[in-house]
């Protein structure tokens, strides 16, 4: 039982590049989340998902989508990388809406130059 | 400006002796809240949660008070260890709130003295 797997840990990106963040889960969890997170700040909410095929919007959107097309993976796409897209980048999942105890992974730190 | 605040940005204690992580909130309709430990380049990891329904909950060496009166979390780490040393966050989640999930604090940096 790994978790929630984020890949890759480090990333420098160019203005106007484009990646992928890579998330799975393996604990069956409905619920999953994509979160940045700025230097001194609490996380802020980017797209989260309620189960396979259906996202929805958070906080901060703009500049990023994601899909969910199984339950174990929920990718957070970059399209055109801009400066204010650095941060560390954290996905996170749950079971359900009561037992709010969810599980993080490690975290993408992502600097775009 | 955020509903989930921290009162000190960074608390330096000595080993051995007894935490307490403060963090107010604004939103009274809030019926659940977490504490969450953020090693250094490490994802958050569940420490405690507490219901509005409860004002106190213990577990191993950590113990989380929730006033409802003055909107007001804390977090109490007994008997410090180096080990301790994280950004701590709480987290509030608003009753009925949807899916999209819990509102977190900047964060209260715990360092350990020796």
């Amino acid at each position: 039982n790994a978790g929630v797997t984020q890949t890759p840990k480090f990333r420098i990106l160019k203005i106007g590049q484009s990646m992928t963040l890579q998330c799975t889960q393996d604990m069956n969890h409905n619920y999953m989340y994509w979160y940045r997170q700025d230097p001194g700040m609490g996380l802020k909410l980017i797209y989260y998902s309620v189960g396979a095929g259906i996202t929805d919007k958070g906080e901060v959107p703009n500049g990023y989508n994601v899909s969910r097309s199984t339950t174990e993976d929920f990718p957070l796409r970059l399209e055109l990388a801009a400066p204010s897209q650095t941060s560390v980048y954290f996905c996170a999942s749950s079971y359900d809406l009561i037992n709010y105890g969810y599980t993080f992974g490690s975290g993408t730190r992502l600097t775009v130059v | 400006g955020e509903s989930v605040g921290l009162h000190l940005p960074t608390l330096s204690v000595q080993e051995g002796d007894n935490s307490i992580i403060n963090c107010a909130y604004s939103n009274s309709a809030s019926d659940y809240f977490i504490w969450y430990k953020q090693e250094s380049g490490k994802g958050p990891q569940f420490i405690i949660d507490i219901r509005s329904n409860m004002d106190k909950r213990q577990g191993q060496r950590v113990t989380v008070l929730l006033n409802k009166t003055v909107k007001h979390l804390s977090l109490q780490i007994a008997a410090t260890q180096p080990g301790d040393s994280a950004v701590y966050f709480c987290a509030e989640n608003l009753s009925g709130g949807g899916a999209d999930g819990l509102t977190f604090g900047k964060g209260t940096h715990l360092i350990i003295q020796p």
